[in-house]
């Protein structure tokens, strides 16, 4: 069956050291975002790839950076994790850019210690 | 941005009773979808609306999409314990804008 698939599902990292989260698919689709959803709340979106072109929301602190190095994969990069990044991180894929339906992954919950 | 605010947060109901969650927008949104997460889950797509007034039914679940746009309800009859999850409707970010933003959820526990 196609579909997003993160890795870890599971992920503890120190204060301050690097961590990154992978994402792949299986649907071919155009569009990949990162979004982070903590506790009892909403998913937020952090950014978004179309294709290759790279798509940062005002808001997302500068120690979050992505990759998207071919169509499957989108990786997010955590530079200098602090207490307040734990989370669950979730992939979403959509064929188009627009308000298509959004498909997501199962996320990977990040710990900081 | 856009913002989208959902009531209740939380919904305690007895098995078979009904459930309603509310999204409603300051903005007219061109269109309005809900997703389910379960506990420990990530969200799934249930429904998309588009259409001012438009009705749409799946199973126990009834979805509906005001005339002006603004306002978004789901209901779902008689519920069962598999009802349980979290329910986020999600409307564009902004005019024209691409990305979703997320109502804050309503939070369904069935006691069986």
């Amino acid at each position: 069956d196609a579909m997003v698939i993160q890795n870890p599902r599971y992920q503890v990292t120190q204060f301050g050291k690097p961590v990154t989260l992978s994402c792949s698919q299986t649907l071919n689709h155009n569009v990949m975002y990162w979004y982070q959803q903590k506790s009892s709340q909403a998913p937020k979106l952090l950014f978004h790839y179309y294709d290759k072109d790279f798509n940062n929301e005002a808001d997302t602190p500068d120690n979050f950076q992505s990759r998207r190095p071919n169509t499957s994969f989108c990786f997010l990069d955590i530079r200098s994790p602090g207490l307040g990044d734990a989370a669950m991180y979730l992939c979403a894929t959509s064929r188009v850019l627009s308000t298509d339906t959004q498909y997501f992954g199962p996320g990977t919950r990040l710990t900081v210690l | 941005g856009q913002q989208v605010m959902q009531i209740p947060q939380y919904q305690h109901v007895q098995e078979g009773e009904d459930f309603t969650t509310y999204c409603n927008s300051s903005t007219t949104l061109s269109n309005i979808q809900w997703y389910k997460q379960r506990p420990g889950g990530h969200p799934v797509f249930l429904i998309q609306l588009v259409k001012s007034g438009e009705v749409k039914k799946q199973k126990r679940l009834t979805f509906q999409f005001g005339e002006a746009k603004k306002n978004s309800s789901l209901h779902i009859t008689a519920t069962q314990t598999t009802d349980v999850g979290t329910y986020f409707c999600a409307g564009p970010s902004g005019a024209g804008s691409y990305q979703l933003t997320f109502g804050k959820g309503t939070k369904l526990s069935v006691i069986p």
